[in-house]
């Protein structure tokens, strides 16, 4: 069964805490991205990799950090240095081809008490 | 700066009938534009896409229309059914440009 997978569905943290969300694809997808979107609001990008070992900033990323060690997978930390982490994180792929159509996963809310 | 918005943030409309859900655009040089559906709680899914040098692509049961000339963009949804209830994302790629920009959605509801 391909697709993308992001665990857990539910997050909670303590506020000051570094917390970590998985995305994971199996559809051999070399470009992946990591969306931020707060309610009645669109997605906002705040890294993507188009290989593995590189990647690059998007419009917020500021408090945020992420590795891309595999093909497969790209997670993503959310810092203590992230002024509101609460939000609902989505993970995206591509083949990095034309026209490059973006996949999404199922999401991850975070909340931050 | 340069964004993706829509006109109408609800839309409702009776069971059986035509949908038409727009988004303007004011990126002159984007390239590449998709529609999304997202239920609550869900990520988004891929409806349909259409490239800067067409101005219509059908599916099933959708259509997006793209009008350069004004930076207009519809997704037209054939005999709406309740399961199309949802958040309606467009999206638009400028070109040279890997990410996506995203409107803000229209919530489409289907009345029985």
């Amino acid at each position: 069964d391909g697709g993308i997978t992001q665990s857990p569905k539910y997050l909670f943290r303590k506020e000051g805490q570094n917390v970590t969300l998985s995305c994971e694809q199996n559809l051999n997808h070399d470009a992946m991205y990591w969306y931020r979107q707060d309610p009645g609001q669109g997605l906002r990008l705040i890294y993507y990799s188009q290989i593995v070992n590189d990647f690059q900033k998007g419009d917020i990323a500021e408090g945020y950090s992420v590795s891309r060690e595999k093909k497969e997978s790209f997670p993503l930390t959310v810092t203590s240095a992230q002024k509101n982490p609460t939000a609902f994180y989505l993970c995206a792929s591509s083949i990095d081809a034309s026209p490059d159509t973006q996949y999404f996963g199922p999401g991850t809310r975070l909340t931050v008490l | 700066g340069e964004s993706v918005g829509l006109h109408l943030p609800t839309l409702s409309v009776q069971e059986g009938d035509n949908s038409i859900i727009n988004c303007a655009y004011s990126n002159s040089a984007s390239d590449y534009f998709i529609w999304y559906k997202q239920e609550s709680g869900k990520g988004p899914q891929f409806i349909i896409d259409i490239r800067s040098n067409m101005d219509k692509r059908q599916g099933q049961r959708v259509t997006v229309l793209l009008n350069k000339t004004v930076k207009h963009l519809s997704l037209q949804i054939a005999a709406t059914q309740p399961g199309d209830s949802a958040v309606y994302f467009c999206a638009e790629r400028k070109t040279g440009r890997r990410a996506l920009t995203f409107g803000s959605g229209t919530r489409l509801q289907v009345q029985p």
